[in-house]
């Protein structure tokens, strides 16, 4: 069966600018989460929906917000775009609360 | 707040030997564990979990190790590959089994380097 898929692969913008994200779980995967990767960081929990509601949310900044569509399709934005948020985006999805999570090939934004 | 860290950043090892790559949490309320292998512009892969109840999980040429009196995490590949060369992530959740916890915390990853 199809993995997640991420879209787009890469992406370009500017300061001040903001982009949307998108993720498409496994099917009949309910739940989403994302995550940031910086070589500084690491990988960082952005937040988690299930069926169409958040869950948790890590430790970001309001201008990073998601949604999830009732098809489970998972959307993350980011608003007023810094230097900072460079970075892959990683889509997590699984079938329910308690199961594993298969990750997406990620989303390379890239902020200049 | 709490996180899982690795104890090696690198670890280079002969192919055909066995590597062994560690990890320590300090969330003792900690009850899921993965082990991510991530190849270069590739997301993290599944490798293997384990929960709490546990401390003993075998896949295919991987074992997962847990020690939750030292609050330790390991994770072994038998007989390495090239292919095995990646950077290895390990990642614990708490309040797993009753759901409703934050997402996965990760440590900062080993880079298993395999010597010809």
């Amino acid at each position: 069966k199809a993995g997640v898929t991420q879209t787009p692969r890469y992406l370009i913008k500017t300061r001040g600018q903001q982009v949307t994200l998108s993720c498409s779980p496994i099917s009949g995967h309910r739940s989403v989460s994302w995550y940031q990767q910086t070589p500084g960081q690491g990988l960082q929990f952005l937040f988690e929906y299930f069926s169409e509601t958040q869950r948790n949310k890590g430790n970001f900044p309001g201008r990073f917000s998601g949604r999830q569509f009732s098809n489970s399709r998972s959307e993350m934005n980011v608003s007023t775009l810094e230097l900072g948020d460079s970075a892959l985006y990683l889509c997590a999805s699984s079938l329910d609360r308690d199961s594993g999570y298969t990750f997406g090939s990620g989303t390379r934004l890239t902020v200049v | 707040g709490e996180s899982v860290g690795l104890h090696l950043p690198t670890l280079s090892v002969q192919e055909g030997d066995n590597s062994i790559i560690n990890c320590a949490y300090s969330n003792s309320a900690s009850d899921y564990f993965i082990w991510y292998k991530q190849e270069s512009g590739k997301g993290p892969q599944f490798i293997i979990d384990i929960r709490s109840n546990m401390d003993k999980r075998q896949g295919q040429r991987v074992t997962v190790l847990l020690n939750k009196t030292v609050k330790h995490l390991s994770l072994q590949i038998a007989a390495t590959q090239p292919g095995d060369s990646a950077v290895y992530f390990c990642a614990e959740k708490y309040g797993y089994s009753g759901g409703g916890a934050d997402g996965l915390t990760f440590g900062k990853g080993t880079h298993l380097i395999i010597q010809p």
